[in-house]
């Protein structure tokens, strides 16, 4: 089975500044997917990123990239340039690669709170 | 727009009274999933759907029916709920083969006293 853990609960930035969530994952398989949601006090789970294991480059979308360590099984999320509009909670996940269920593997979460 | 569309947004129960919760995509997904999100402890899949007919059991399906009668929809069935069922509950699709982006409902949050 997969885990993935998220070792910072909550964490502060002030806006413009660049911050970076963590993330470890333990699974047995080569091939897999990974992803960081955004959950805002709407509650809607929005896709920030994600990234193909396979893949060696680091998956980037606008002011959002990641960093992706497959050997030390991590996957960070740096967010450059924070907005107000960043504040949320942000939850690391894996998928498995396979043609059935397709579960996301989800971690606690971080808390980010972006300060004017 | 393509959308899940889940309701009620919230919900408010007594113990022991059956109650379902609403699930329909608009997007010809074949997959559909119901997860449940709990502080601590992120989201967890209770079950899921790969076509008409075709349902099984994800990580906390206690407690917990579906059905998948048409494409569309996927509702979630609570026959006694208890109050550990409190929770934030999710639906969720996409299309078969990952690693096709799964849609999210907006939730439906449910309390049972």
């Amino acid at each position: 089975a997969q885990t993935v853990t998220q070792s910072q609960p909550e964490m502060s930035v002030q806006e413009a500044e660049t911050v970076t969530l963590s993330c470890t994952y333990d699974t047995s398989e080569s091939n897999y997917y990974l992803f960081w949601y955004k959950q805002p006090p709407s509650r809607q789970m929005i896709l920030v990123i994600r990234q193909e294991a396979y893949k060696q480059q680091n998956a980037t979308e606008n002011r959002f990239s990641v960093n992706f360590q497959k050997a030390a099984k991590s996957f960070s999320l740096k967010i450059s340039d924070s907005q107000l509009g960043d504040t949320a909670m942000y939850f690391c996940a894996f998928m498995k690669f396979n043609f059935g269920n397709e579960k996301l593997t989800f971690g606690t979460g971080t808390r980010l709170t972006i300060i004017p | 727009e393509a959308q899940v569309t889940q309701n009620p947004r919230y919900l408010i129960t007594v113990t022991g009274k059956k109650l379902t919760v609403t699930c329909s995509q608009n997007m010809n997904h074949e997959y559909m999933s119901w997860y449940r999100q709990d502080p601590g402890l992120g989201l967890r899949q209770i079950y899921y759907s790969m076509n008409v007919e075709v349902t099984d059991k994800g990580d906390v399906p206690e407690g917990y029916k579906v059905s998948r009668k048409e494409k569309r929809n996927f509702p979630l069935i609570l026959e006694s709920p208890s109050p550990n069922q409190t929770s934030l509950y999710f639906c969720a699709s996409s299309f078969k083969g990952a690693p096709s982006p799964l849609h999210f409902g907006n939730g439906t949050r449910l309390t049972v006293t």
